[in-house]
């Protein structure tokens, strides 16, 4: 797996947008980069993911680096509802005798301040 | 709720007994993972199965543990002759193909050994 390197906690600003940064500079180029997030207690939850384009849903945008080797989640507008652990993760390629499992790092805890 | 459906939510258990732990897939997905997220810990990839086949163990104690996921039914964690280690949230995910794309969480099984 590529590793992932992640600040371990970031404040935010209630409506403002939340950057959280990820390098992974030994990421392979059929690597994709994927953001989950839990918050507290909870199962993780899917945000996005992406290969080599900007990818945005209803939730974040993601910005990828040209080279490949660092990534941006944007959530345009956080609320208090976005504090959570927010993990970026490298998935491993699917093999026939192993699937594709996502290894999870120690992520970057965002609180949303009023 | 056509989510991932783990049962318990909560589970006690003395130091000696056995402990369940059930996992419903989404419908139509045939591949599961189970995680173990230790108190203040990362998530740590356990076992990946398919439908009456275990594919990737690698994460699994050697003893205690096991893992299936027949045909029909949920997919089972299994920990034998519980000790107060085990104690931690238990989540499973599932996916339609071997990979994790896009990979829903079910809301954990939080197993305590008293």
């Amino acid at each position: 797996d590529a590793k992932t390197t992640q600040p371990p906690s970031m404040d935010c600003a209630e409506g403002r947008a939340a950057n959280l940064p990820c390098n992974h500079s030994t990421i392979s180029g059929n690597e994709y980069v994927y953001w989950y997030r839990q918050i507290h207690s909870q199962g993780p939850q899917y945000i996005i993911h992406g290969l080599k384009n900007n990818e945005t849903n209803e939730m974040a945008s993601l910005i990828i680096t040209e080279d490949r080797k660092s990534s941006t989640l944007i959530l345009p507008h956080a609320t208090l509802r976005d504090t959570a652990v927010y993990y970026c993760i490298v998935r491993v390629v699917a093999s026939e005798t192993s699937g594709s499992r996502l290894t999870f790092g120690e992520g970057t805890q965002l609180t949303v301040n009023p | 709720n056509a989510g991932v459906m783990q049962n318990p939510r909560h589970l006690v258990r003395r130091r000696g007994q056995e402990a369940r732990l059930r996992c419903s897939p989404m419908k139509g997905h045939s591949h599961v993972y189970w995680y173990r997220q230790l108190p203040e810990e990362g998530l740590k990839f356990m076992v990946y199965l398919q439908k009456e086949n275990i594919i990737d163990e690698s994460g699994m104690p050697k003893e205690r543990f096991s893992a299936e996921f027949p045909k029909e039914g949920p997919s089972i964690l299994r920990i034998q002759q519980v000790v107060r280690g085990d104690s931690a949230a238990y989540f499973c995910a599932s996916s339609p193909t071997k990979e994790m794309r896009g990979a829903f969480f079910g809301q954990g099984t939080r197993l305590t050994v008293v």
